[in-house]
């Protein structure tokens, strides 16, 4: 098994793009969701799923949207990047078989946005 | 989810136990305490839960008290390749709020 897999692993922006970060795992997990990670700082729930067609906000969803088609893709679009957007994006799977409810993390995705 | 409190930071020589400790004074019967480590740059790691029991894998030990109010992850020969920020998190295991509540933390520095 890959795990939880991101992409790209860096990416610089402009303020005003668009852009979509992927996320996909390949564990047939049905929740995932989105963090993101500011300098310094703990991790912060951006929107998550509970399963295909389902999509719920986290703390901080303003400025993001999300969907989820597939079990196994959860992507993250920015609408309009901002500098305030500059973060480390990480993407996290998991499972209530068992009612372990661990959560598997990606490696993140690294985005600047000048 | 209950509220912990963690050192901020802690030093360990490499080879020896390093005894992480946690308060969560306020956790409820169905709480678990859950312990994660984010190595540099790296995503966040699972590394042990556990409800009232003591709990061991591959990775460490948990050790949970009695009125389940303090628990310590124990990393039983540490090596460099543990230093990390490890946090400990209290939540129901299935909650219908997926948010995993990352606080400081503490910072464990493995020196050899």
């Amino acid at each position: 098994n890959a795990g939880v897999t991101q992409t790209p692993k860096f990416q610089v922006l402009k303020t005003g793009q668009s852009m979509t970060l992927q996320c996909a795992q390949d564990m047939n997990h049905e929740y995932m969701s989105w963090y993101r990670q500011d300098p310094g700082m703990g991790l912060r729930l951006i929107h998550y799923s509970v399963g295909a067609g389902i999509t719920d906000q986290g703390e901080v969803p303003n400025g993001y949207n999300v969907s989820r088609s597939t079990t196994e893709d959860f992507p993250l679009r920015l609408l309009s990047a901002a500098p305030s957007q500059t973060s480390v994006y990480f993407c996290a799977s998991s499972s209530q078989i068992g009612r372990t409810d661990t959560q598997y993390f990606g490696p993140g995705t690294r985005l600047t946005v000048l | 989810d209950a509220k912990t409190t963690q050192p901020t930071s802690m030093d360990c020589a490499e080879g020896r136990a390093a005894n992480l400790p946690c308060n969560h004074s306020t956790i409820s019967g169905n709480e678990y305490v859950y312990w994660y480590r984010q190595i540099h740059s790296q995503g966040p790691q699972y590394i042990i839960h556990g409800l009232k029991n003591n709990e061991t894998n591959e990775m460490a030990s948990l050790i949970i008290t009695e009125d389940r109010k303090s628990s310590t992850l124990i990393l039983p020969h540490a090596t460099l390749r543990d230093t990390a920020v490890y946090y400990c998190i209290v939540r129901v295991a299935g909650g219908v709020d997926y948010k995993l509540s990352f606080g400081a933390g503490t910072t464990v520095t493995v020196r050899a």
